[in-house]
Order: structure tokens, then sequence, then C-alpha cells
């Protein structure tokens, strides 16, 4: 079984510049869940597909990140300006059903300098 | 909302020995799901064990077990017969059946010593 696919593994970017991640869940895992996991921190949830609806975005910062998740599969994850404090790694995970194993992909580390 | 703490920033361990990492939680749901992570270097996120609250006995996989403390709002991990690819950051997790998030603690770095 194929696991959680993310895209690309590392990325440096500048400040004030776009950049968008890639996500590409389990096959039929309806939940889709985006962290942010800065360095020796846990993962801090961003935002939480069931399907293609949105369950939770508390924790967006929605002036400058945004996500989409097209057609309840893939979903990307953007973030226009990036800030020195996005530097983080990004993980994707996805899960059956709400309260199910969630499974990770690898995660997109970012580097804003 | 929700909030799960780990006190322990960092524990050591002997291998073979037993070490035991400690969560705390936070919620006012009677329905929810609790789960230990592990993050080895460098590598993904995979899952350790799960625990449905409405269950009373504890969860084992093989030489990991909980103690499930439902009306403490505490579960930890216990670990025996520690190796060395134990050694990783273990995340204790939440899943409120009402608020239907999954959240994490600030995690516990594990380190496994021949």
């Amino acid at each position: 079984e194929a696991g959680v696919a993310q895209s690309p593994r590392y990325k440096i970017i500048e400040k004030r510049q776009s950049v968008a991640f890639w996500c590409n869940p389990i096959s039929g895992h309806a939940t889709l869940y985006w962290y942010q996991q800065i360095l020796g921190q846990g993962p801090k949830l961003l935002i939480q597909f069931q399907n293609n609806g949105v369950v939770d975005d508390s924790q967006l910062p929605k002036d400058r990140f945004s996500a989409e998740r097209l057609k309840g599969v893939d979903s990307t994850l953007k973030i226009q300006p990036a800030k020195l404090e996005d530097s983080a790694v990004y993980l994707c995970a996805s899960s059956l059903q709400l309260n199910t194993e969630a499974f990770f992909g690898q995660g997109t580390r970012l580097t804003v300098v | 909302a929700q909030t799960v703490t780990q006190s322990q920033p960092e524990m050591s361990v002997q291998e073979a020995e037993t070490v035991t990492l400690s969560c705390t939680y936070d919620t006012s749901e009677n329905n929810y799901y609790l789960f230990w992570y592990k993050q080895p270097p460098s590598r993904q996120m995979i899952l350790v064990i799960r625990q449905e609250a409405y269950k009373q006995q504890n969860a084992t996989e093989n030489r990991f077990s909980v103690n499930f403390q439902k009306a403490a709002k505490s579960f930890s991990l216990k670990i025996s017969d520690s190796q060395l690819g134990d050694t990783a950051m273990y995340f204790c997790a939440f899943y409120g059946g009402g608020s239907e998030k999954l959240v994490f603690g600030k995690g516990t770095k594990l380190t496994v010593n021949p």
C-alpha cells in the first residue's frame, strides 16, 4: 500500500516569496491533515479536511496561508508571502476516518531566509 | 479547547531497561481517543499505540503498553526491554469526538543508550 506522498522534500525561499506544498493521501482516506512542526516542538494542526470540506482551520494564519483539497483527494498548502518564522517542517497526514490512525508523509522542510 | 501536556522534554534509558513517558490531557469530552506516535530522527511519524477512552483495559502492543487513568486524565507509555531503535521523539496525541481534531503534545525525546 502506498503511503502519504509529499513534495517537495526541501524548499529554500526568501522572505516575502510564495511557496506551495503538495500532498497525496493514501487512497480511500477521507481525512487529511496539514501540520506545522517547528524544530524541537510538537506538530501544530493548521487545517483538517474531511473529504473536501474543512473540519478545522482555526490555527491557519489565513492572511498568508491557504489550503485546498481538490475532489477530496490531493491537497495543496500555500504560503504567500512567507515570513522567517514560517521555517518549519510541514507534515501531511491522512486517515481512513476522523478517529482512526493518522498516517504521515515524510514532510516538507521549508527554510525561509 | 483540548490540550496535551508532556512534562518530560528529554529522557534516557539503558538498553534492555524499562522507561515510562508521561502525558496528561485536558478535555470535557467523554468520547475520545489517545495515541502515542514515534518520530525517529529524520524519519516519518508512525503510530505506536492507540487507546479508546471507553475501554477500561489498557492497550498493549508487544513491548509497548499504556497506563490509562481516565479520571486523572493521564496516559503514560511504558516501553519494556528498550532497544536502540526506540531512540526517537515520542508524541502523545488526543482526538476528540466532539472537536474532531487530532492534537499533539510537545513531545519527549527518548535516547536509548547501549
